[in-house]
Order: structure tokens, then sequence, then C-alpha cells
């Protein structure tokens, strides 16, 4: 069956501006979760989304925020983009006690 | 708070010789531990996962880990590492409902393999 799927896989955008990226999660799977990889801070949770509602949420500003479609298809949303907010950002899909990363989105805000 | 620590930045060995990474974790419950590696660029894969019962598990790729609850670790090893094993590696522990929806990672650990 097919993987995890983010798209685009890269992006560069600037400082001020907003950004979405995409997740399409294995078929099946109701659980979403986002995380933020960077050389300084390590990968670290963002959010979690299930059947459309965010479950969990990591210790980011309200610039990050999310949503979830009916299909279990998410997006994230960053606003206001900061240079900080250079990173890998990588999706996993949940399912039978183990989670499955996409290949990640990375962002180059400059 | 929960947290994981990977003592070992660097790792460096020579190809055919053994592996050991280092993880330790703080968690007030039973904990559920997960190891992913990650080449360049890419996501992440799972290599093993532990949530009860034998304590030493196996993963893919020829790696398996032990949880010893009395020293908070879990080391992955791997008796003969291979050229392809070069990447990074992560402990995790899941924060949330074990479905591994929710994980907080160690700092990961980047292996290097001499020829």
């Amino acid at each position: 069956k097919a993987g995890v799927t983010q798209t685009p896989r890269y992006l560069i955008k600037t400082r001020g501006q907003q950004v979405t990226l995409s997740c399409s999660p294995i078929s099946g799977h109701r659980s979403v979760s986002w995380y933020q990889q960077t050389p300084g801070q390590g990968l670290q949770f963002l959010f979690e989304y299930f059947s459309e509602t965010q479950r969990n949420k990591g210790n980011f500003p309200g610039r990050f925020s999310g949503r979830q479609f009916s299909n279990s298809r998410s997006e994230m949303n960053v606003s206001t983009l900061e240079l900080g907010d250079s990173a890998l950002y990588l999706c996993a899909s949940s399912g039978e006690n183990e989670a499955f990363f996409g290949q990640g989105t990375r962002l180059t805000v400059v | 708070a929960q947290s994981v620590t990977q003592p070992d930045i660097h790792i460096t060995v020579s190809e055919g010789a053994s592996l050991e990474l280092r993880c330790n974790y703080s968690y007030g419950a039973t904990p559920y531990l997960f190891w992913y590696v990650q080449s360049p660029g890419q996501g992440l894969q799972l290599l093993l996962k532990y949530f009860s019962g034998d304590t030493l598990v196996q993963g893919i790729k020829g790696f398996e880990a032990e949880f010893k609850r009395s020293q908070s670790s879990f080391n992955l090893r791997k008796p003969s590492v291979h050229w392809s094993d070069a990447a990074e590696y992560f402990c995790a522990v899941d924060d949330d409902n074990n479905a591994g929806n929710m994980l907080t990672f160690g700092g990961g650990t980047r292996l290097m393999v001499k020829p």
C-alpha cells in the first residue's frame, strides 16, 4: 500500500509570508502527527489530528496550526514566517501502535 | 515531563564491527519505546519497538534492542555493521496512549561506518 505522502518536498518562502504543507496518510489511518526537525532543536512534536480533531498539541506558538479533512489528509499552516521556522517538517500517520513517516517538506525561510 | 537522552552524538565504527547505540529515558509509567533511522534528506523508518513482554526485541535490518527498566535504558545493537547502516538513529518514547502518534525523540546519534 502507498506510504505517507508529503507535498511539496521543498519550499522557499520569505519572512512574514505564510505557508501550507500537505500530508496524505496511509489509507485507513485516522491519526496524523506533525513534527519539526531542526539542527538546533532536533525533532519536536507539533500536533496530532485524529478524525478531524486536534487531539494533542506540542509547545509551539499559535502561528503553527493544522487541520484534518474527512479523508484524513492533513495540512499544517505557518503564518508570519520567521527565519527560525526553516526546518524539515515531517508528517506521520499512525496505525497498529506504529508511526509511519513521510519524507518531509524542507522549508527554507529567507 | 518525558525525556529521552542519547549520550553519543557521533559514533564511528568499522564495517563488520559490532555496534551499540545508547538511549536513556525518563518516563513515569511503563514506557513504549522506539528506534528510528533516518538517511540524509529522508523521513524516519522504524527499526523496532518495545511495548511489553520480552525485554529483548528484534527489528529490521538485523538490529535488536534491550529494555532495562532498572537502568532506564533501551540500547540498540547490531552484531556486524554494514556500510549501508551509516545514518542517524533516533530513540523515542510515546507520550500518549501508546499508539505511536505523539513521540518525544532523543537528540539522535549519527553513525559513520569506516570501510
